[in-house]
């Protein structure tokens, strides 16, 4: 079974400027989250999608930060402009079962794009 | 919302046994999850508690006491590749988890 798939694996841009990140999850996982990690911290969910819809974006700096699950399939995370403090991975992650109806499954992550911001 | 404390830092010599815990504030809690990151690398799943007790998978082994919000990870045996981040991730009922620190753990000869 293949895993979770990101693009790029690394990114280096200059402040002000845009960036998009695209992640492809497990086949067949209706859940989908994106999380910010810095370093030396535990991953943090930015948002959480299930199938084509968000559960959970709470915590999204939705004045810079945009995300999109179009299909239900595969995401695009997008930070626009940069700043310097959004420096860190971007870890994506999937799960098999469905928000609110079962809740026992593990998360998959994949490889993340790390991002560093000049 | 949550709160997970974990230590930041442990080293054991190998073949030793150490103990990772990790003490939560939850205002919805479903499962106490365990994943290993080395550096440079993705989180990755080692265990899931949801009863309270003791939950065994080879040398890792987790405990759980939803009365004291309290789990800790136990690895036995350590071994040199054992040296990682180990993150303790509580989930809620929408399949959230909110993860700690991470506890870096350092494996030495």
């Amino acid at each position: 079974e293949a895993g979770v798939a990101q693009s790029p694996r690394y990114k280096i841009i200059e402040k002000r400027q845009s960036v998009a990140f695209w992640c492809n999850p497990i086949s067949g996982h209706a859940t989908l989250y994106w999380y910010q990690q810095i370093l030396g911290q535990g991953p943090k969910l930015l948002i959480q999608f299930q199938n084509n819809g968000v559960v959970d974006d709470s915590q999204l700096p939705k004045d810079r930060f945009s995300a999109e699950r179009l299909k239900g399939v595969d995401s695009t995370l997008k930070i626009q402009p940069a700043k310097l403090e959004d420096s860190a991975v971007y870890l994506c992650a999937s799960r098999k079962g469905l928000a609110g109806v079962s809740t026992s499954y593990e998360q998959y992550f994949g490889p993340g794009t790390r991002l560093t911001v000049t | 919302g949550q709160n997970i404390d974990q230590p930041t830092e442990m080293t054991a010599t190998e073949g030793a046994i150490v103990q990772i815990n990790c003490t939560y504030q939850t205002s919805g809690f479903n499962g106490l999850f365990w994943y290993q990151q080395h550096a440079g690398e993705a989180p990755t799943f080692l265990s899931y508690n949801v009863l309270d007790g003791l939950e065994e998978k080879g040398r890792f082994s987790s405990f759980l006491s939803r009365s004291k919000g309290y789990s800790y990870l136990l690895l036995k045996e350590l071994q040199m590749k054992d040296s990682a981040s180990y993150l303790c991730a509580v989930g809620d009922s929408w399949g959230k988890f909110q993860f700690g620190a991470g506890t870096q753990v350092v494996v030495t000869p």
